[in-house]
Order: structure tokens, then C-alpha cells, then sequence
């Protein structure tokens, strides 16, 4: 059972270039969601799944797409990076109702936009 | 406003003494989670706890829903347990949409 993963553990991009993070879990979670955490902050929403075909916006949701066509995988796109994308992005997972809403999180990916 | 404040921001403590972090949030939650980001960056999870108290080893939780805050008590502390503890809350309607506070940083000295 690994649990959340996250490719690539480090990245650097140019500005105006795009990528795809990728996150994938194995627990079956009906909800995946993205975070991203800029230095001395907490982390912040960026979009969520609470499952396949269905995603929304969370609280810093430009710049980024999602989709989500598996129950696995929830990959966030970067369509052309700008300097303030620079941050370590966290990928998480957790249930639907049920006796819990525990999220477990992936690695981290940390991106450098220069 | 602030939905989710951590206090203090930043505690230094000598091995083996004990430490209260607090969590305040403004409206009533359905998730409450708190979390240990090592200096390595992972966040590990430490409790899942909306109401109630646990414990873990050395580490214990409780959240009073009614009043809005939930505590992490630390006891014996070692270098082990430096890093930034999180508290992040889901409000109600928002089971799995986690609001973060800023974070505690812990220095715990041989």
C-alpha cells in the first residue's frame, strides 16, 4: 500500500512553460484534492475531486486545470508558469462521508519557476 | 478574518520538556486535523480529531467543538519532534476542504 505519490519530487521551469504534476493513491479515496505552500505559510486549496468526472475550484485555483478520469490519479497542469507559481505542491486523499475524513498526504512536489 | 489560528508561532524548548500548541477557529467544524511537517518537508499525520481527546504516545489532542479550539500537548519533547505542527480544520458543509493555519515551528535543543 503506498498510499499518496508524487512525480517529480523537484522541478524547475522557465516562464510560459507548462507540465503536469502527477498524483496517484491506492486507497480507493473517493476525494483527492491539491495544495500548494509558499514559504512560512500553511498549505492552500487549489482544486479538488470527489471523484471521477467531478472537480471544483479551491481557494487559489488560477493558473491550474485539473481533471480526474480514474479514482487513482488526479494530475494538476500548469498551463504556463509565471515566478509566483514557485511553491512545494502537496497532493492529498480521504473518503466521502463514512466514519472518517482523514486526508493523507502525497510527498510533495517542490517547483521553481524562474 | 482569520478562520484558523495556531499559537504561539514559534516555541524553542529544551529536551524533555512538555509544551501546549493551540488551535482557534471561527466556526464550527466537521474535520479537525493536526500535522507534523518535518524539516524534511513531509507532513505526517498526527491526529484526526473534530471532538474529543487522544493520545499517542507521547503526543495528545483535544478538541472542544462547543468553544472552538483544540489543543496538541507534547510531553518529554525530543530533537525528533522539531519541525512545524499544522492544524487544519474543514467547516461544516466542507468535510474534506481543509483550511490550514500558519503553523507552530518547534526547536526542541539537546
Amino acid at each position: 500500500n503506498a498510499g499518496v505519490t508524487q512525480t517529480p519530487k523537484f522541478q524547475v521551469l522557465k516562464t510560459g512553460q507548462s507540465m503536469t504534476l502527477q498524483c496517484a493513491q491506492d486507497m480507493n479515496h473517493e476525494y483527492m484534492s491539491w495544495y500548494r505552500q509558499d514559504p512560512g505559510m500553511g498549505l492552500r486549496l487549489i482544486h479538488y475531486s470527489v471523484g471521477a468526472g467531478i472537480t471544483d475550484q479551491g481557494e487559489v485555483p488560477n493558473g491550474y486545470n485539473v481533471s480526474r478520469s480514474t479514482t487513482e490519479d488526479f494530475p494538476l497542469r500548469l498551463l504556463s508558469a509565471a515566478p509566483s507559481q514557485t511553491s512545494v505542491y502537496f497532493c492529498a486523499s480521504s473518503y466521502v462521508g463514512g466514519r472518517t475524513y482523514e486526508q493523507y498526504f502525497g510527498p510533495g512536489t517542490r517547483l521553481t519557476v524562474t | 478574518g482569520i478562520q484558523v489560528e495556531q499559537s504561539p508561532p514559534d516555541l524553542i524548548l529544551q529536551e524533555g520538556a512538555n509544551s501546549t500548541l493551540r488551535c482557534n477557529f471561527s466556526d464550527s467544524v466537521n474535520n479537525l486535523q493536526w500535522f507534523h511537517q518535518n524539516p524534511w518537508g513531509q507532513l505526517i499525520n498526527l491526529f484526526y480529531i473534530p471532538s474529543g481527546t487522544k493520545q499517542n504516545g507521547r503526543l495528545s489532542a483535544t478538541t472542544v467543538a462547543t468553544e472552538r479550539y483544540s489543543l496538541l500537548y507534547i510531553s518529554s519533547s525530543q530533537t525528533t519532534d522539531s519541525g512545524v505542527y499544522f492544524c487544519a480544520v474543514a467547516f461544516s458543509g466542507g468535510y474534506n476542504k481543509l483550511i490550514f493555519g500558519a503553523g507552530t515551528r518547534l526547536a526542541v535543543h539537546p
